[in-house]
């Protein structure tokens, strides 16, 4: 019931094109769903969030799409450039507490 | 503004040999954590300390102390390494509990051989 399960592992993307990663929890109680990016060799660097009262945000090129009846929420990146080639990271922690929940990582690889 | 520093940035031990993994944040943030990265498990919670004076338990705890030495500084020491330890450590901390979210550092790459 801990679990926050990403998909894809991996993902590759053409320039321009629409980059979309999903992941799926369980815990009803968890209410703050963060999104991380990370380049090789870097710690994770929080990119967007999302609180369960709103369905969407968005942030230049990248989209929350949340779904508290389903519990998934996905990341979207718009226009994928070659510099967003990272791995993303999302998690999910409950009631603002302490022990946030990461998803495994989606690698992705956007060609030029 | 250097944010989250962590030292050492890589290391190799032996089994059985111990060492301590630095961690300093600027932010003047109250919380702060350990993570361990593997391959296709994401960052699982060692240890976290929430405010100054105060430690817990994460996710994968054993085989790990901490300390948090004052508000800027929490360290995690491995006592008796063993190769199931080898992994990245990030360390992260946050404003307040983790409402904005997590400033991480660059990690730890550590091997026990």
């Amino acid at each position: 019931q801990q679990q926050v399960k990403q998909s894809p592992q991996s993902l590759i993307v053409q320039k321009g094109g629409i980059s979309i990663i999903n992941c799926a929890y369980e815990n009803t109680a968890f209410d703050y769903f963060p999104w991380y990016q990370q380049f090789p060799g870097k710690g994770p660097a929080l990119l967007i969030a999302i609180r369960p009262d709103v369905s969407e945000k968005k942030e230049g090129r990248f989209t929350i799409s949340f779904n508290k009846s389903a519990k998934q929420f996905s990341l979207h990146i718009m226009d994928s450039q070659p510099g967003d080639s990272a791995t993303y990271f999302c998690a999910a922690s409950k009631n603002g507490g302490f022990k946030t929940i990461f998803g495994a990582g989606t690698r992705l690889f956007v060609k030029a | 503004n250097a944010g989250v520093t962590q030292t050492p940035k890589f290391q190799v031990l032996k089994t059985g040999q111990s060492m301590t993994l630095q961690c300093a944040q600027d932010m003047n943030h109250n919380s702060m954590y350990w993570y361990r990265q593997d391959p296709g498990m994401g960052l699982r919670l060692i240890y976290y300390s929430a405010s100054e004076g105060t430690t817990d338990k994460g996710e994968v705890p054993n085989g790990y102390n901490v300390s948090r030495l004052n508000k800027r500084e929490f360290s995690l020491r491995l006592e008796s390494a063993a190769p199931s330890q080898t992994s990245v450590y990030f360390c992260a901390s946050s404003e307040r509990r983790q409402g904005n979210g997590y400033t991480f550092g660059s990690g730890t790459r550590l091997t026990v051989v």
